[in-house]
């Protein structure tokens, strides 16, 4: 059962251009959310967080937007460059026994088109 | 700069032989995890420790163990491999109490079991 979904495998968006990608999720005791990067053959890097009192945090191209109701949240990448081409994964975080468990969910892989 | 260091980029190996991966880090950090990494599945997680000697399972620990017998060093052992083992396997680790961005991943061993 997934708690953290990415519908779109996949995006392609043209350089320059505003990149969106979503994540939803399902599990309410979810505290903090995080999106994170990966280049082929690389490890994931994280990119940028959210706590779940807040409902937006930027940091310069990036923005992520949470809707506690909606269980929804949202990566902004503005304006999107050729190196933003990577998978990104959704993540969130809850107490899992002794350490900060964080749950995947599947990735997208953002395409940017010059 | 931190850093996660596992001891293979790729490894073949064959059926029935016994794996192991190798993670180290240097950063003094509590937590420590393995994830793998499939396509369209996304990351999922092995098994993690909290600290020296202890482990718990993730969402897929079946045909893997772990083991922790120093603060710096996961080892992740596949007791008779197999081809639905073939994968890209990731080691992270977090300081406890840090979800939020937290996570810091190695480089990554692409396994291939023939």
């Amino acid at each position: 059962d997934q708690q953290v979904k990415q519908n779109s495998p996949s995006l392609s968006v043209q350089e320059g251009r505003i990149s969106i990608l979503n994540c939803d999720y399902t599990n309410s005791m979810f505290d903090y959310f995080l999106w994170y990067k990966k280049y082929p053959a690389e490890g994931p890097t994280f990119l940028i967080s959210i706590s779940s009192i807040k409902d937006k945090n930027e940091d310069g191209r990036f923005t992520v937007f949470l809707n506690k109701s909606a269980k929804h949240l949202s990566l902004h990448i503005v304006p999107s460059q050729p190196g933003d081409s990577a998978v990104y994964f959704c993540a969130a975080s809850a107490p899992r026994g002794g350490a900060d468990g964080l749950t995947f969910g599947k990735g997208t892989h953002l395409i940017i088109q010059p | 700069d931190v850093k996660v260091t596992q001891s293979s980029r790729y490894l073949v190996k064959r059926t029935g032989e016994k794996v192991f991966l190798e993670c180290v880090q240097d950063m003094d950090h509590e937590n420590m995890f393995w994830y793998r990494q499939d396509p369209g599945l996304g990351l999922r997680l092995i098994y993690f420790s909290y600290d020296v000697k202890m482990k718990e399972k993730g969402d897929i620990p079946e045909g893997y163990s772990v083991s922790r017998e120093k603060k710096e060093r996961f080892s992740l052992i596949l007791e008779s491999a197999s081809t639905n083992q073939t994968s890209m396997y990731l080691c992270a680790s977090s300081l406890a109490g840090t979800g939020l961005g937290g996570y810091t991943f190695g480089s990554g061993t692409r396994l291939t079991v023939v």
